[in-house]
């Protein structure tokens, strides 16, 4: 299986300011289309997950500009610029280029 | 905009099985896939297995290989997942997911786009 590894696995954020949550994969997810197979979630405290980015850095629909997505091959980033209290919850980035589909351990996001 | 909604809780016997459904409220399975994650307590998500149910076309997480069995009703627009030889250690959330699909044959070719409420299951003697 494909092991996704996020770092950091917490992180306690002043609103306003920005944070950033890395995403490495233990193989390539870039498929034979030109796609790339990376995902991000965000799991508000009891909610299901919601998706936020697909293929890298698209976000999803009604997903906030604050949130952008970035990377390539195996190492990925999810940057929040300016985070509100809203975004508090836990972040999990997930692979498709190969089954099963993977998750990262998840990042936990506070506010200070 | 679709919904999936999923059954109520359970508490099953070591040993026994669980059987959970997701129906889609507002839409269909058609050019979907549905896939089922679980999430133990305090613990991240897992992927068990999906179902392209235009084809019937099913995967399965090798971890769960034999004991679960996810089918899919196009006429009522519901998934199912069945789990058997309950465990302890399969106490958890169980979530469903829909993902639309870029190539219709390949399960993973979409993106987890809605997501069910979640069944809690609950294994003790």
């Amino acid at each position: 299986d494909i092991v996704m590894t996020q770092t950091p696995l917490s992180l306690s954020v002043t609103p306003g300011q920005p944070a950033s949550i890395s995403c490495k994969s233990s193989q390539s997810l870039l498929h034979s289309d030109g796609k790339t197979s990376l995902y991000w979630f965000l799991q508000k405290p009891g909610q299901s997950p919601q998706l936020l980015i697909y293929e890298v850095s698209n976000r999803f629909s009604g997903v906030p500009d604050r949130f952008s997505g970035s990377g390539s091959g195996t190492d990925f980033t999810l940057k929040i610029s300016r985070v509100e209290a809203e975004d508090v919850g836990v972040y999990y980035c997930m692979q498709s280029i190969q089954l099963p589909p993977t998750f990262g351990q998840g990042t936990k996001v506070e506010i200070k | 905009q679709v919904q999936l909604v999923q059954s109520g809780a359970e508490v099953k016997k070591p040993g026994s099985s669980v059987k959970v459904s997701c129906k889609a409220s507002g839409g269909t399975f058609s050019s979907h896939a549905i896939s089922w994650v679980r999430q133990a307590p305090g613990q991240g998500l897992e992927w068990m297995g999906g179902i392209i149910s235009i084809f019937g076309r099913t995967n399965y997480a090798q971890k769960f290989q034999g004991r679960v069995t996810i089918t899919a009703d196009e006429s009522t627009s519901t998934a199912y997942m069945e789990l058997s030889s309950l465990r302890s250690d399969d106490t958890a959330v169980y979530y469903c997911a829909r993902s639309i699909l870029s190539r219709y044959y390949d399960i993973l070719s979409g993106y987890y786009n809605t997501w069910g409420q979640g069944t809690r299951v609950t294994v003790s003697s």
